[in-house]
């Protein structure tokens, strides 16, 4: 089962940022939280990752509060093209296979 | 450098039928994972391959089974199909192996409908 909780859907305007909270209260100190995303037809993509520090690429941000029990992806400025569900996921960290637990993720609908 | 691609895209079978999906590993990746998406949900993890040996295995029957070729490209085989595993069927390649966490890339998946 996934460890991440996700709200199923959100709106967002076009040009806004777009803010996507995830729970993961469980997390154990050396796993990471991954964000990928999945555009309607396509396979996911790979957004950003990280441990406890907060994370900057050119797709996004990712803020984990400091009990990294949550975190929040960040797209600063939403474009129609960014209308996918995005997952959240915690990467496990024992088990030696790389396997990706998705749970169902959010729906982001950006709006013109 | 060439993304994962897999074949086909589209795929109809009738149940108790075989089926044969393809993936070809982004340019230098060693592993491959498998994974089935049903409609409306997120992706589930089927197995792992790395260097051509099978290292991790989700929640699914041995008759769904893999291979690994020397030139890292994948197959998923299966068999006696039924009618849940009516599904995207995606393939995500990563330099690594083992305890090691390189993002995944998957290709566009294979969409099979069992009827």
């Amino acid at each position: 089962d996934a460890k991440t909780t996700q709200p199923p859907s959100m709106d967002c305007a076009e040009g806004r940022a777009a803010n996507l909270p995830c729970n993961h209260s469980t997390i154990s100190g050396n796993e990471y939280v991954y964000w990928y995303r999945q555009i309607h037809s396509q396979g996911p993509q790979y957004i950003i990752h990280g441990l406890k520090n907060n994370e900057t690429n050119e797709m996004a941000s990712l803020i984990i509060t400091e009990d990294r029990k949550s975190s929040t992806l960040i797209l600063p400025h939403a474009t129609l093209r960014d209308t996918a569900v995005y997952y959240c996921i915690v990467r496990p960290s024992q088990g030696g296979s790389e396997k990706l637990v998705f749970g169902k993720g959010t729906k982001l609908t950006v709006n013109p | 450098e060439t993304g994962v691609t897999q074949s086909p895209t589209h795929l109809i079978k009738t149940r108790g039928q075989q089926v044969t999906l393809r993936c070809s590993s982004q340019s230098g990746h060693n592993t491959v994972s498998w994974y089935q998406q049903a409609l409306g949900q997120g992706p589930q993890f089927i197995f792992q391959y790395y260097r051509e040996e099978e290292n991790g295995r989700g929640n699914f029957p041995p008759r769904f089974s893999g291979l690994q070729f020397p030139n890292y490209s994948s197959e998923l085989n299966v068999n006696a199909l039924e009618l849940d595993d009516s599904a995207l069927y995606l393939c995500a390649s990563s330099l690594g192996g083992p305890f090691s966490y390189n993002e995944q890339f998957f290709g566009p998946g294979t969409r099979l409908t069992v009827l």
